[in-house]
């Protein structure tokens, strides 16, 4: 696609629930990476594929967060058993590869847990 | 601890003033620093890239500075616009790869 998209754009679940945030990143791009971005913070990396594999999940918040990628496109983050804590804004970015190369983002999806 | 401090956390200017934003950094090794804009509701779109051996570059009406010396830079917006209203994110990468150090950002908020 022309940019990243990710979807939801919004979602609202109650407390215990799990949730799938998707992203789709620009078309050829082997670098992804999700951050989270709470009210009034900065971007808090959360982990980077490049290509299907992630060298990097150090940002993982808990065990409860997880991702995966496949076909060197499309992420999915995964939140289970969802805590208030969880309640952030997602973002999406993908580059061409790393090193010192424009990151592209995504709109973001917007979690509210009740 | 490699950081980075934004000032100030937010500012109003009048429409056609100019503004300059700062962010000081204690990232290292550094590789390159970064300005993202981000509009509300969106995600941050990149503004200026600078290597260590750049002082100076420029985007449209957005000139960034860098330090590396004080480990400083600077983000000059001339003769402001509406839409320049946004979060302006200062990033700075320690290494190749996914050590981005984000900045909580300046809000600027331009008024007719």
């Amino acid at each position: 696609g022309a940019g990243v998209s990710q979807s939801p754009s919004n979602k609202v679940t109650e407390k215990g629930k799990d949730v799938e945030l998707r992203c789709d990143p620009i078309s050829g791009h082997t670098a992804l990476y999700w951050y989270r971005q709470s009210l009034g913070q900065g971007l808090e990396f959360l982990i980077y594929f490049q290509g299907n594999s992630a060298p990097d999940k150090s940002g993982l918040p808990s065990d409860r967060f997880s991702a995966e990628r496949t076909g060197g496109s499309v992420s999915t983050l995964t939140i289970q058993r969802t805590q208030q804590e969880d309640s952030a804004v997602y973002l999406c970015a993908s580059s061409a590869w790393t090193s010192n190369v424009e990151l592209f983002f995504g709109e973001g999806s917007r979690l509210t847990v009740l | 601890k490699n950081q980075v401090e934004q000032s100030p956390q937010s500012l109003i200017i009048l429409e056609g003033k100019n503004c300059t934003l700062q962010c000081n950094y204690t990232v290292s090794p550094f590789s390159n620093l970064r300005w993202y804009k981000q509009d509300t509701g969106r995600g941050p779109v990149s503004l200026t890239i600078m290597t260590f051996s750049e002082n100076t570059k420029s985007n449209g009406r957005y000139t960034a500075t860098l330090d590396a010396d004080t480990k400083q830079s600077s983000l000059h917006i001339t003769a402001s616009q509406l839409s320049d209203s946004a979060s302006y994110i200062c990033v700075v990468s320690a290494q190749a790869g996914t050590a981005l150090i984000f900045g909580k950002g300046t809000t600027l908020s331009v008024s007719s």
